[in-house]
């Protein structure tokens, strides 16, 4: 089983749809979680970080589901601009390390 | 220049070649690290420096050499490389690495160095 998996996608949605992805972890220790976005050709950004509780920013809404061992990235009011790669990263390390573990991504394509 | 800089942003090189990437980091950050990202594949960590010291090293075959002079530059020395070796350098910093903090272990990249070898 991979460490951090997520669906690639792509994901093809029109403008206003709401989209969610899922992201699923292996080690049920670990204790920070993040997505990342990554626009074509370009570096991964910060999209947001997951807390226990969840959290929203504006659009964007993250969950954590820690019984089920999953993150996931709602997005509402799909824009073109949302057009990228969403990466699930999990910090899987112990004590005070850390080991941040990427996913593969999930591509993400809005059209008009 | 504010954030990560990474030169050069692309790099064509030989098998016998020598040649390094460098990293800048403008961020005050303690931590800098070095990803590996190619296609179709998640990122991969290469090496992580803390305080100038280095705190992982993720079974790199050793035609990568990393160098961490200060806290604020970081380079990966190539050496012999092979042409699976090509793909996009990516180099990273945040404030800092294993802390209790979880807010500070957030990455910062740089645009990376896409590289080929021939």
């Amino acid at each position: 089983r991979k460490e951090v998996e997520q669906d690639p996608g792509p994901f093809n949605v029109p403008e206003g749809a709401t989209v969610a992805f899922n992201c699923t972890y292996s080690n049920s220790a670990s204790q920070s979680f993040f997505w990342y976005r990554q626009d074509c050709r370009k570096e991964p950004k910060l999209l947001m970080s997951v807390y226990s509780s969840g959290n929203e920013d504006g659009r964007f809404t993250a969950q954590l589901n820690r019984a089920s061992q999953y993150i996931s990235l709602l997005i509402r009011d799909s824009k073109l601009s949302d057009s990228a790669t969403y990466l699930c990263v999990v910090n899987m390390g112990a004590g005070n390390t850390d080991k941040l573990i990427f996913g593969t991504g999930t591509r993400l394509q809005v059209f008009p | 220049e504010t954030g990560v800089t990474q030169t050069p942003r692309h790099l064509v090189m030989g098998m016998t070649n020598k040649k390094s990437l460098k990293c800048e980091q403008h961020l005050g950050h303690n931590a800098m690290y070095w990803y590996k990202q190619s296609a179709k594949k998640p990122l991969e960590l290469m090496f992580v420096y803390s305080l100038e010291e280095r705190v992982e090293n993720n079974s790199v075959p050793s035609r990568f050499s990393p160098e961490c002079p200060n806290s604020s530059h970081l380079f990966l020395h190539l050496h012999t490389l092979q042409p699976e070796d090509s793909a996009l350098y990516l180099c990273a910093s945040s404030q800092d690495w294993g802390g209790v903090n979880s807010g500070a272990n957030v990455l910062t990249f740089g645009a990376g160095s896409r590289l080929t070898v021939l």
